[in-house]
């Protein structure tokens, strides 16, 4: 197992675009989270799943984004009409359910709208 | 999940112990403090977390003081390849982390 495989690694969209992001987490981990730099910030929350189902959604995933983990293996998330402020990069990270083990995180996929 | 504080930014000379501090005042009964780092370029990383105890593993060592209220990441000796932003998060569920914008370390040879 290779980790957390996000692709594409970077991608540069037209204002007004549909974008879409890709996210294989560890096959054993049932739960999958994605969330959103922006530089010289940390990481900010946008939703996780477990298994398939999504159980949170930040309320800065507005009604332009969209995530998905059909049976519960990889996830995507698609950012419909890109803004320049959706510039930033998406990071995707799994584990287990519960606290004891942290999450891995993927290397992330570097958006920028011109 | 409680808010924490850390210094903005803190240097360390190679082969040192790297000290970093996290204040969590408002930290509740059941919040476990975690510790993530991030490289330039890569995802954060997991380092360590703990809920009362103190933890160690073969990364780093949490101190946590008896009133839960602040801890510390031990880095015992510091390689340049520590140099990394190090966040602190208490969370009580592990769902959702509050990342704020951590400590930039930075390990001078």
């Amino acid at each position: 197992d290779t980790g957390v495989s996000q692709d594409p690694r970077h991608k540069i969209t037209k204002r007004g675009q549909n974008v879409t992001f890709r996210c294989d987490p560890i096959s054993e981990h049932n739960r999958l989270y994605w969330y959103r730099q922006t530089l010289g910030q940390g990481p900010e929350f946008l939703t996780y799943f477990q298994n398939e189902a999504q159980l949170e959604k930040s309320r800065l995933l507005s009604d332009r984004f969209s995530a998905e983990r059909p049976k519960g293996s990889f996830s995507t998330l698609e950012i419909q009409r890109t803004e320049q402020g959706d510039s930033a990069m998406y990071l995707c990270a799994s584990s287990f359910e519960g606290h004891f083990y942290g999450y891995t995180f993927g290397s992330g996929t570097r958006l920028t709208v011109v | 999940d409680a808010k924490t504080t850390q210094p903005p930014s803190m240097d360390c000379a190679e082969g040192r112990a790297a000290n970093l501090p996290c204040n969590h005042s408002t930290i509740s009964g059941n919040e476990y403090v975690y510790w993530y780092r991030q490289i330039h370029s890569q995802g954060p990383q997991y380092i360590i977390h703990g809920l009362k105890n103190n933890e160690t593993n073969e990364m780093a060592s949490l101190i946590i003081t008896e009133d839960r209220k602040s801890s510390t990441l031990i880095l015992p000796h510091a390689t340049l390849r520590d140099t990394a932003v190090y966040y602190c998060i208490a969370s009580s569920t592990g769902n959702q982390f509050y990342f704020g914008t951590g400590t930039s370390l930075t390990v001078i040879p």
